[in-house]
């Protein structure tokens, strides 16, 4: 299939091995961000969201960690599997009436390679 | 439920020709999105209609990309004329009445 992307910074981590993948965001008005999943010939997946007024997110073997003192997202995979292989990509928007519709600026991505 | 379906998968043409490119989005969806995502980059918004009105086209290059969703429903994105630098891939997304956005498998467009 068709590579995502080419020149990513990408994080190799033995199957089962825990992942941290991080992000930096831009505005510091957004207040809602979004962590995507793209494998490759794919359209991004939504994985987990958090709001500005949480810190941290739990899902299913996922974690989100927001500080907006830095600007800072990362998102933690436990356990990773060899599906969790992908290109990774945070999202922010802003609160309406700036962002009508929830329009999403992503950052650059970050390619996830599982090791077996 | 049926995804954001795309049509076609993949289109490779010349510079100075014309494109379009096909979505039908989920139903139900209001919202539509189009992104273009050049290779190695995060998707980048080109344009969002709700229903089918447009919501935000300030990054869509005017002078030759154009979008249309007639009945609220489908939606089509063309380019005239191409230029090399508009080879990418071009996402559907649409959107339900909570937040999160469904994205297509996307249209790889290649332009020589």
């Amino acid at each position: 299939g068709e590579s995502v992307g080419l020149h990513l910074p990408t994080l190799s981590v033995q199957e089962g091995d825990n992942s941290i993948i991080n992000c930096a965001y831009s505005n510091s008005a957004s207040d809602y961000f979004i962590w995507y999943k793209q494998e490759s010939g794919k359209g991004p997946q939504f994985i987990i969201d958090i709001r500005s007024n949480m810190d941290k997110r739990q899902g299913q073997r996922v974690t989100v960690l927001l500080n907006k003192t830095v600007k800072h997202l990362s998102l933690q995979i436990a356990a990773t599997q060899p599906g969790d292989s992908a290109v990774y990509f945070c999202a922010e928007t802003l609160p309406p009436p700036k962002a009508a519709g929830n329009k999403l600026t992503f950052g650059g991505g970050t390619r996830v390679l599982v090791k077996p | 439920e049926a995804g954001v379906a795309q049509s076609p998968r993949y289109k490779i043409i010349e510079k100075r020709q014309s494109v379009a490119f096909w979505c039908n989005p989920i139903s139900g969806h209001a919202t539509l999105y189009w992104y273009q995502q050049i290779l190695g980059q995060g998707p980048k918004l080109l344009i969002q209609f709700q229903n089918n009105g447009v919501v935000d086209d300030s990054q869509l290059p005017k002078d030759r990309f154009s979008a249309e969703r007639l009945k609220g429903v489908d939606s089509t994105l063309k380019i005239q004329p191409a230029k090399l630098e508009d080879s990418a891939v071009y996402l559907c997304a649409s959107k339900g009445p909570d937040n999160e956005q469904f994205f297509g498998p996307g249209t790889r467009l290649t332009v020589l």
